[in-house]
């Protein structure tokens, strides 16, 4: 079973800042935070991870709380192509995916 | 970059016939490869890890007679469905680490319909 919690969805207009809630209150202390993202009928993509500091790239910021067992994910000028279930991910070896958040971007 | 692809796309198969899927690593040497399946409205479940050069190591359940997985070098895994039934039809996805590293890549996946 997943060990993070996601809300089922989201709706968000566009151009505007999507941010994308997770909880993961049994994440060890060595372990990252990995966000993926799956559009329709594709292979899962690799957005960003975190351990505790706050991270940023070309596709989305990560906000990491100080006790670690919660974060979000932000992406700040929201496309139609955003729209996609997000997964957030307790990071190792193995990835288990829970159902994610399905984000809807709308014109 | 980190770019990884499967062969075929989608395929569609005989039951009771055997079907092979390849998972590369285009830019990027992986020592570890990974198989996934996902149903119709659920998500990815792992099937199997592989090593380069080592025997994969299957998840609770995943019959490894079945699900034959080869990972003969740092670019290459094979997924071979063996004797495949209509409840094999799934949506199968490889991803793949760079050496060294514990982030995945995945691929685009394949489509698989077994009638």
């Amino acid at each position: 079973d997943a060990k993070t919690t996601q809300p089922p969805s989201m709706d968000c207009a566009e151009g505007r800042a999507a941010n994308l809630p997770c909880n993961h209150s049994t994440i060890s202390g060595n372990e990252y935070v990995y966000w993926y993202r799956q559009i329709h009928s594709q292979g899962p993509q690799y957005i960003i991870h975190g351990l505790k500091n706050n991270e940023t790239n070309e596709m989305a910021s990560l906000i990491i709380t100080e006790d670690r067992k919660s974060s979000t994910l932000i992406l700040p000028h929201a496309t139609l192509r955003d729209t996609a279930v997000y997964y957030c991910i307790e990071g190792g070896n193995k990835l288990v995916f829970g159902a994610g958040t399905i984000l809807r971007v709308k014109s | 970059g980190a770019v990884v692809s499967q062969h075929p796309s989608w395929v569609i198969c005989k039951s009771g016939t055997s079907v092979k899927i390849e998972c590369r690593s285009l830019d990027f040497q992986a020592t570890t490869m990974f198989w996934y399946r996902q149903f119709p409205k659920q998500s990815l479940m792992l099937m199997a890890t592989s090593n380069e050069g080592s025997k994969a190591t299957y998840e609770q359940g995943v019959e490894k007679d079945k699900f034959l997985i080869n990972h003969a070098s740092l670019t290459l895994s094979t997924l071979t469905v063996t004797s495949a039934h209509p409840e094999d039809s799934s949506f199968y996805i490889c991803s793949a680490t760079k050496t060294g590293q514990e982030t995945q890549y995945f691929g685009p996946g394949t489509r698989l319909l077994v009638l």
